[in-house]
């Protein structure tokens, strides 16, 4: 039971290198999010989708772009990455947006951008 | 959504009951109190929900006052591996997960 899967686990950069983070749900979960978490602190949401072919914008989007590729496939995308992107990041699903629903998170991508 | 306050920590006897506090004195009617926690830096889980009735599951109960400006997260018998940092949050119906700063639940054994 894979639940929501991220890849890769740890990833250093570059300033100024881009990058994909993926993340698959084998779920059939209609709503995806992806989320940062800075040290000492709560998840912070950066880009949703409520279903496929649609993606919103969270709290703290700037710097990112996201693709819902399929049902299952939500990647997000640092076009041009800053030492401010260093963070884990956790990609999250659930049955519906708007549902009375729980969210399955995946294990977190750790970035370090340097 | 409205805001949520907890402890910033909070410490229990490895066995014992543990009780998580949460205020949400700015809580609607259609909003609905929701517990996470978070192990180490594993992607957090889903423990319980409810909208203004007690609920009871495998892991915890949550008790919600009757005006529902506060909850309470129940451990019944902690172990260590409870140790984590619980969130409590506050969502509408359809709403999205607004993470806040969490208590640091410390189980002593």
């Amino acid at each position: 039971n894979a639940g929501v899967t991220q890849t890769p686990k740890f990833q250093v950069l570059k300033t100024g290198q881009s990058m994909t983070l993926q993340c698959a749900q084998d779920m059939n979960h209609n709503s995806m999010y992806w989320y940062r978490q800075d040290p000492g602190m709560g998840l912070r949401l950066i880009y949703y989708s409520a279903s496929e072919g649609t993606t919103d914008k969270g709290e703290v989007p700037n710097g990112y772009n996201v693709s819902r590729l399929n049902k299952r496939e939500f990647s997000l995308r640092l076009e041009s990455a800053a030492p401010s992107q260093t963070s884990v990041y956790f990609c999250a699903s659930s049955e519906s947006l708007t549902g009375n629903y729980g969210y399955t998170f995946g294990s977190g991508t750790r970035l370090t951008v340097v | 959504d409205a805001k949520t306050t907890q402890p910033t920590s909070m410490d229990c006897a490895e066995g014992r009951a543990a009780n998580l506090p949460c205020n949400h004195s700015t809580i609607s009617g259609n909003e609905y109190v929701y517990w996470y926690r978070q192990i180490h830096s594993q992607g957090p889980q889903y423990i319980i929900h409810g909208l203004k009735n007690n609920e009871t599951n495998e892991m915890a109960s949550l008790i919600i006052t009757e005006d529902r400006k506060s909850s309470t997260l129940i451990l019944p018998h902690a172990t260590l591996r409870d140790t984590a940092v619980y969130y409590c949050i506050v969502r509408v119906r359809g709403g999205k997960l607004i993470f806040g700063q969490g208590t640091e639940l410390s189980v002593k054994p």
